[in-house]
């Protein structure tokens, strides 16, 4: 089945730019997500991506695509003490995406 | 418009109990996915109903259950109940089964003592 891989943790400072990647191995995917969970909260979906684009901006977030590679990243420019959050990757063929472990992001003042 | 309404938030059940947890979706939205998430297993599909139907059905025991009703909410049903099946339970809805499109709730914690 798919895998999808995440990094645990990433720590940035306030005003900085976050990077937070996503790798997969089932070349077939063809919806790609980005989530965000809050404390105490349920998932958000922040934005996805088609298998057939290689990058998509909506304000502060860029999503790039590396199909070749089987990589995803989310860019969160200008960040803020607010998108201290869990972010999670989400990669889907079919209806059900398979999700990652999540990122915890901590953005230091 | 309200959005997915997960009840109860808080559940401690004891071991060999079972318990029922329900998913108002958003009104007009058909399918209603349930996921678990642990710190060890991240987020794990559950099942998926759609018309009152099960149309997807991820890697659990048969202790997990769950059904859709005629207004699409849904419950979910796990019996025997063990310490591991301590989890945050979310459940998500959507139109159809999009997932650009799906919505989740904020989740019923289940502690089992």
């Amino acid at each position: 089945g798919e895998d999808v891989e995440q990094s645990l943790f990433l720590s940035v400072r306030e005003g900085d730019s976050s990077v937070i990647n996503c790798t997969y191995t089932d070349s077939s995917s063809t919806y790609l997500y980005w989530y965000k969970q809050e404390p105490g909260a349920g998932l958000q979906l922040l934005t996805y991506i088609f298998s057939n684009m290689d990058m998509k901006q909506d304000q502060r977030l860029t999503v790039l695509l590396n199909k070749k590679d089987k990589h995803l990243s989310l860019r969160i420019a200008d960040t803020q003490t607010g998108d201290s959050a869990i972010y999670f990757c989400a990669v889907g063929g079919s209806y059900i995406p398979t999700f990652g472990r999540g990122t915890s992001l901590i953005v230091h003042p | 418009k309200a959005g997915v309404t997960q009840t109860p938030r808080y559940l401690i059940k004891t071991r060999g109990q079972q318990v029922t947890l329900s998913c108002s979706p958003i009104s007009g939205h058909r399918s209603v996915s349930w996921y678990q998430q642990t710190p060890g297993q991240g987020l794990q599909f559950l099942f998926e109903y759609f018309s009152e139907t099960q149309r997807n059905k991820g890697n659990f025991p048969g202790r997990f259950s769950g059904r859709q009703f005629s207004n699409s909410r849904s419950e979910m049903n796990v019996s025997t109940l063990e310490l591991g099946d301590s989890a945050l339970y979310l459940c998500a809805s959507s139109l159809d089964t999009g997932m650009d499109e799906a919505f989740f709730g904020q989740g019923t914690r289940l502690t089992v003592v």
